[in-house]
């Protein structure tokens, strides 16, 4: 269990550009999630996996903004045309869910900064 | 809409103190609640999870209690270390798994 890796740490960008984070989830997790969390707020959910269908989709992710997880592992994180309100911290959690097993905590990465000049 | 509220906002102990921190929520139908601790910088660690069915759960000097129908949480720290400093976040997991995330308490340990 090498927990969940999210690259890069820190992505410092001008505004109008483009930028995509990855994330790795914990290897056998089946789920996986994108959260989005500002300073001094707790994390904001934006979307979910079940291997590599998107489930569900918050508000918040606007039209420019796109998340996939091609082959049920890796997942990522794409915001065209930055905007200074997207300036965050992007949460990567992830989490086996089964009958079996229920509920199980889910798991985060360090987080992707994203600064917007 | 879930509401998820925690009280207080920030809280300054010195150490050994056992201190309780306070979760609320809105809507009482979730699935389950988690209390976690982020440090400045990092990502989220999950202390404690307590399935709906649950009332409490413990871990070494961590408690959690669950009042789902009045909408409660409390998360409670024993004999509190400076190490215990960081941000306490509790979230509730309703339907379609999300987390709905209070605004944390910043908790600092002085030696």
């Amino acid at each position: 269990d090498t927990g969940v890796s999210q690259d890069p740490r820190h992505k410092i960008t001008k505004r109008g550009q483009n930028v995509t984070f990855r994330c790795d989830p914990i290897s056998e997790h089946n789920r996986l999630y994108w959260y989005r969390q500002t300073l001094g707020q707790g994390p904001e959910f934006l979307t979910y996996f079940q291997n590599e269908a998107q489930l569900e989709k918050s508000r918040l992710l606007s039209d420019r903004f796109s998340a996939e997880r091609p082959k049920g592992s890796f997942s990522t994180l794409e915001i065209q045309r930055t905007e200074q309100g997207d300036s965050a911290m992007y949460l990567c959690a992830s989490s086996l869910v089964t009958p079996n097993l229920g509920y199980q905590p889910q798991h985060f990465g360090d987080g992707t900064r994203l600064s917007i000049l | 809409k879930q509401e998820v509220t925690q009280i207080p906002a920030a809280l300054s102990v010195p150490e050994g103190e056992n201190l309780v921190l306070n979760c609320s929520f809105t809507d009482s139908a979730i699935y389950n609640l988690q209390w976690f601790r982020q440090d400045p910088g990092k990502g989220l660690t999950s202390l404690l999870l307590i399935q709906s069915s649950q009332r409490e759960q413990t871990s070494g000097r961590l408690n959690a209690s669950l009042d789902k129908s009045s909408g409660r949480s409390t998360l409670y720290i024993a004999a509190s270390q400076p190490g215990d400093s960081a941000t306490y976040l509790c979230a509730v997991e309703t339907s379609g798994s999300r987390l709905t995330f209070g605004e944390g308490t910043q908790l600092t340990v002085n030696p």
